[in-house]
């Protein structure tokens, strides 16, 4: 049972460009969270989605980030306009429930920002 | 609002020494859980434990064990004759009426041989 995948695992733009992150949750998992980490920092909660549905996105920067979970297919985190702040670890998770659930982590995509 | 507060940054220990996480919380629901995460090198997170705020009792894994206080609102995490494999960096966790879970900044610790 395959876990969360997450690709790529590295990525790297230049400013102005757009990265595009993907997410696959775990089989049987409806719920995707993604997450930021900074360099040195925790984990700040970006968006939470549900089966075409976003549930809640207060985390995310209202301008240049949107986040998508279509009925078929990963999860996708997209960034337009992508500015050097934008670099860190990008971290999606999966839960089998709607909340309070433990969370399955993939191994993160590394974005750098040139 | 919630919050997770993982006052240190970094512990270092030397092998088969006991070493205690530090974890505080702030909420204003009646209901939530705790959860504690290991990130090591590797960079992927893996759960540790999840504790409902109804049960304070203790819990033990292993050479793992965590103290969750309510009159103190804190979820503490002990290991026990620590290993140069418990190097990683430990979040502390709270997820509420929202659904989403509130991480800590985490403490990262290393265990020397």
């Amino acid at each position: 049972n395959a876990g969360v995948m997450q690709n790529p695992r590295h990525l790297v733009r230049r400013r102005g460009q757009e990265a595009r992150l993907r997410c696959s949750p775990m089989k049987g998992h409806s719920h995707v969270y993604w997450y930021r980490q900074l360099p040195e920092e925790g984990l700040k909660f970006m968006v939470y989605l549900q089966k075409e549905n976003i549930i809640d996105e207060s985390g995310m920067p209202k301008e240049r980030f949107s986040a998508e979970f279509p009925k078929e297919g990963p999860s996708i985190l997209r960034i337009q306009q992508v500015v050097r702040g934008d670099s860190a670890a990008y971290f999606c998770a999966s839960s089998e429930g709607a909340t309070n659930e433990k969370l399955f982590f993939g191994s993160g995509t590394q974005l750098s920002v040139l | 609002a919630q919050k997770v507060t993982q006052a240190q940054t970094e512990i270092s220990v030397v092998e088969k020494e006991d070493v205690t996480l530090d974890c505080v919380y702030e909420t204003r629901d009646t209901t939530y859980y705790l959860f504690w995460y290991k990130q090591p090198p590797s960079g992927e997170l893996v759960f540790l434990i999840r504790r409902n705020s109804f049960d304070e009792q203790n819990e033990i894994s292993g050479r793992y064990s965590w103290n969750f206080q309510k009159s103190t609102s804190s979820f503490n995490f002990t290991i026990t004759a620590s290993q140069v494999v418990d190097s990683a960096v430990y979040f502390c966790a709270l997820s509420g009426n929202a659904g989403k879970s509130t991480f800590g900044d985490g403490t990262t610790l290393t265990v020397k041989p």
